[in-house]
């Protein structure tokens, strides 16, 4: 079946610090969404990204579908400690016309002030 | 103007008991699924439904799985004869729309442990 690769595992960064994860497929996706998920609660979506080659901020972050649909960045910059959490790649698979999603492996940051 | 509301939040079973676990979805949100999180690991499909339909359930083990989503009421994970292999957090998410893309919330989850 289709997965999702996420790498770094973790990252141990200093406050100010800016941060790069990246997620990639063996298989082609249309839509790529990317979550942070804090202990003991549930994914919250931070950007959502719909074509490929496309860039997208929300305020600290950004993220970028890759060309050949099979992977995309995220990038937090100026890190703060706040922003500690494990951040999920996620995607329909396929030609999907729901919202079943595959998710990455994710990425553990750890922030320290 | 609350979100997708699960409960409960933990939820401890001994091996062959029966485990419910509910979701409320979002005030208008009529699309259901639901995810399983083992340890360290990211979230698996299980189950998406609608008001009173199964959609997709083919992430959903065969056996003493089920789910419903009644036109009243909260949608239902149950678990029947939990084993250890079932300690994991569960997630419900809600959508408006059906469509890839279309945003999904999350609850808190419920975390099952079986002892």
């Amino acid at each position: 079946g289709q997965q999702l690769n996420q790498s770094p595992q973790s990252m141990f960064i200093q406050e100010g610090e800016d941060v790069s994860m990246n997620c990639t497929s063996s298989s082609i996706f249309n839509t790529w969404l990317w979550y942070k998920q804090e202990p003991g609660e549930g994914p919250v979506l931070l950007i959502a990204l719909y074509k490929a080659g496309e860039l997208t901020s929300n305020g600290r972050l950004t993220a970028q579908f890759g060309i050949t649909r099979k992977d995309s960045f995220l990038n937090i910059s100026a890190s703060i400690p706040s922003d500690v959490g494990i951040y999920f790649c996620a995607g329909p698979p396929g030609p999907s016309a729901t919202n079943k999603l595959i998710f990455g492996t994710g990425t553990l940051l750890a922030v320290q002030p | 103007n609350a979100g997708v509301m699960q409960n409960p939040r933990h939820l401890v079973r001994r091996r062959g008991q029966e485990a419910r676990l509910r979701c409320s979805p979002m005030k208008g949100h009529s699309h259901v699924y639901w995810y399983r999180q083992l340890p360290e690991e990211g979230l698996k499909f299980m189950v998406y439904l609608q008001k009173e339909n199964i959609i997709d359930e083919s992430g959903m083990p065969k056996e003493r799985f089920s789910a419903e989503f009644p036109k009243e009421g909260p949608s239902i994970l149950r678990i029947q004869q939990v084993v250890r292999g079932d300690s994991a957090a569960y997630f419900c998410a809600s959508s408006q729309l059906q469509g890839a893309g279309t945003e999904a919330f999350f609850g808190q989850g419920t975390r099952l442990t079986v002892v």
